[in-house]
């Protein structure tokens, strides 16, 4: 079974403050993808890499993924309530079979105004 | 859009009652999974099926089945509900892209179920 690490495990910061969740794993990816969660509800796609060292921007979060394909990072510029959530990263791996998502245990992010 | 419903959002059932979760797509995917989420120990995957009436065990199958009797619909059975199964259950279905190989999984809102 792979592995994906994040960190950190939870992280609670002031509206307007900056934060960097990462995810690693030992083994190198095929592609990785970043979920958000809200309460109660299930995880809904923020981005996928493929390519190392890539980069991603959607609004104030910039997603990289490492050169080697072994990590990725997910940066939040002023950082706002409304992305409060958890953050799943999850990867598929290269030789692996392609049925099976792996799932970090995720970030969970508060936000306070 | 995509869509992912489940049939409950909230079940409170009784050890040894026999439970069914139901989860529909409207996309036609062929591939469709429940895992089950729970705090500390993140997504975990129960079962998988890649076509109507095909199946695969996840990682957590002991005490689960399922059943996909039509393209749009995959079912989670507890057989006999035991307090340890009290947990979020979520389904997704998925759609992959060529090369380079990519997948997206779309779930649905969850069913938080608590066995007594």
């Amino acid at each position: 079974t792979q592995l994906l690490e994040q960190s950190p495990q939870f992280l609670s910061i002031q509206e307007g403050e900056n934060l960097t969740v990462y995810c690693n794993s030992s083994s190198v990816f095929s592609s990785l993808q970043w979920y958000r969660q809200e309460p109660g509800e299930g995880p809904v796609l923020l981005v996928t890499v493929v390519t190392g060292g890539e980069v991603k921007k959607l609004k104030r979060l910039t997603f990289q993924f490492g050169d080697a394909r072994k990590d990725s990072s997910l940066h939040i510029t002023a950082a706002q309530p409304g992305d409060t959530g958890l953050y799943l990263c999850a990867g598929t791996f290269s030789g692996a079979g392609s049925y099976q998502l792996t799932f970090g245990k995720g970030t969970k992010l508060s936000v306070i105004p | 859009d995509v869509k992912v419903t489940q049939s409950s959002r909230y079940l409170v059932k009784r050890t040894g009652e026999k439970v069914f979760l139901e989860c529909v797509q409207d996309m036609d995917h062929e591939n469709m999974f429940w895992y089950r989420q729970d705090p500390g120990l993140g997504l975990r995957l129960i079962y998988f099926s890649y076509d109507v009436k095909m199946k695969e065990k996840g990682d957590i199958p002991e005490g689960y089945s399922v059943s996909r009797e039509k393209k749009e619909r995959f079912s989670l059975i507890l057989e006999s509900a035991s307090t340890n199964q009290t947990s979020m259950y979520l389904c997704a279905s998925r759609t992959i892209m060529g090369q380079p190989y990519q997948e997206t999984q779309y779930f649905g809102p969850g069913t938080r179920l608590l066995v007594l």
